[in-house]
């Protein structure tokens, strides 16, 4: 059974540091890409970036790009998000999703999501 | 930016009613869309990739059409359990990849 379990998030400062976690189970970890995705109180949906299987292809946002950074540990089976320089408007619940086999920018799990506040 | 666009915000339906939802990009992106369903409080759940291409597990109820621009998600028969939120993504354009604002399909 695929598992996707983040962790990490809480509540920080604007312009502070936060690392999100996410440990992955159930698949073969290193054949897959990987994303983030936020959504904020009562909004929609919002990609936040994406690595690919051997981290040779990596995307972001528009909105974190320059002060988040995405990476992954294929020994670990798990998959980080760096967000720096936060902001009141990075306050979300973010998920870890995985990208389907071969059409990796499609997301077929789903882990629960890890809340972020920021605010001071 | 590849900007998604979906129509309507909100659609009041009966079980057993046809629902059809509709997502425009803001330029061509061939089939590489996806619909997505999110109930509240539950990570969101893919239902359609490729366009029209149905996810494993996902009831045949669901169908998804079009290309370049237009592109539909149609529930032939509602069910009790399909009241949620619905939301396209657009694949073309990685590293830059949306979503539409949702649809929540309510109950008449």
């Amino acid at each position: 059974e695929v598992q996707l379990v983040e962790s990490g998030g809480g509540l920080v400062q604007p312009g502070r540091s936060l690392r999100l976690s996410c440990a992955a189970s159930g698949f073969t970890f290193d054949d897959y890409a990987m994303h983030w995705v936020r959504q904020a109180p009562g909004k929609g949906l919002e990609w936040v970036s994406g690595i690919s299987w051997n981290s040779g292809s990596i995307g972001y946002a528009d909105s974190v790009k320059g002060r988040f950074t995405i990476s992954r540990d294929n020994a670990k089976n798990s998959l980080y998000l760096q967000m720096n320089s936060l902001r009141a408007e990075d306050t979300a619940l973010y998920y870890c999703a995985k990208g389907l086999r071969f059409l990796g920018y499609y997301f077929d799990y789903w882990g629960q999501g890890t809340l972020v506040t920021v605010s001071s | 930016d590849i900007q998604m666009t979906q129509s309507p915000s909100s659609v009041s339906a009966s079980v057993g009613d046809r629902v059809t939802i509709t997502c425009r990009a803001s330029q061509g992106i061939s089939s590489w869309l996806a619909w997505y369903q999110q109930k509240p409080g539950k990570a969101p759940k893919l239902l359609i990739y490729a366009a029209s291409s149905l996810q494993s597990g996902v009831p045949s109820r669901f169908s998804g059409s079009g290309s370049g621009t237009d592109f539909t998600l149609t529930i032939s028969s509602l069910q009790p359990e399909d009241f949620a939120t619905y939301y396209c993504q657009q694949a073309n354009s990685f590293p830059l990849l949306t979503f539409g604002g949702g649809t929540k399909v309510e109950i008449k």
